[in-house]
């Protein structure tokens, strides 16, 4: 069975960074596209960014409200996909999602807050 | 960038009764491929999304056959045969033919 685990979501003051994790278990995360997602508090979803297989020479893709401050990439041998944020703003505060190529699995999200 | 909106905005359904909601997209979603590139979500509160459909009609692994999706390049619908309970929730419609990825606002169906 697939799973993704989400993690590294805190508290932190605007202009400030954060590294989150999503952990993947049940599949090899450099055999398929992974992708970022977010959800601010009472909104709908937004698309971040994502990282195609290794055969599809991990092409990384941002949307453009992020791709300056945001930075995806992955460590196969350890399964994880990483979500690097800098210079964080007070919008950026979501709950974030990491979720396979396919959009079939999701990760129970991990919570940002930026606050000062 | 390509909008997708989505009606209605919330539905209150008695139980057993059908419900239908439509998304647009603002650009066809047919790939030269042959490929419709437009999911349907679930999403219950405090969960992350559950995917439901997938290039426009096939249902994902373990989703209930009361649910189907029909349409073709700007127009599609979810349809949900006899609502029940777990039905709750919001659904969103999403395109993946071009980035970035976007996202219908997203309809509230209730039980009444």
């Amino acid at each position: 069975e697939v799973q993704l685990v989400e993690s590294g979501g805190d508290l932190v003051k605007p202009g400030r960074s954060l590294t989150l994790s999503c952990t993947a278990y049940g599949l090899n995360v450099g055999d398929i596209a992974m992708s970022w997602f977010r959800q601010a508090p009472g909104k709908g979803l937004q698309w971040i960014g994502f990282i195609t297989s290794k055969a599809s020479g991990a092409t990384i893709r941002y949307d453009a409200s992020v791709k300056d401050r945001f930075t995806i990439s992955r460590d196969d041998p350890k399964n994880i996909a990483y979500l690097q944020m800098n210079s964080l703003k007070n919008d950026d505060s979501a709950v974030y999602y990491c979720t396979t190529g396919a959009f079939d699995s999701w990760g129970q999200g991990t919570l940002v807050s930026v606050s000062s | 960038e390509i909008v997708l909106a989505q009606t209605p905005l919330s539905l209150s359904v008695s139980p057993g009764q059908p419900a239908s909601i439509s998304c647009k997209s603002s650009q066809s979603l047919l790939h030269s491929d042959g490929t419709t590139y437009l999911y349907w979500f679930l999403q219950k509160p405090g969960q992350p999304p559950q995917p439901l459909i997938h290039v426009g009609s096939n249902r994902f692994s373990g989703v209930t056959d009361r649910l189907s999706g029909s349409g073709s390049g700007t127009d599609f619908t979810l349809k949900i045969s006899r609502v029940e309970a777990e039905d709750v929730g919001v659904y969103y419609c999403m395109q993946s033919i071009q980035l970035p990825l976007t996202f219908g606002g997203g309809t509230t169906v209730e039980i009444k």
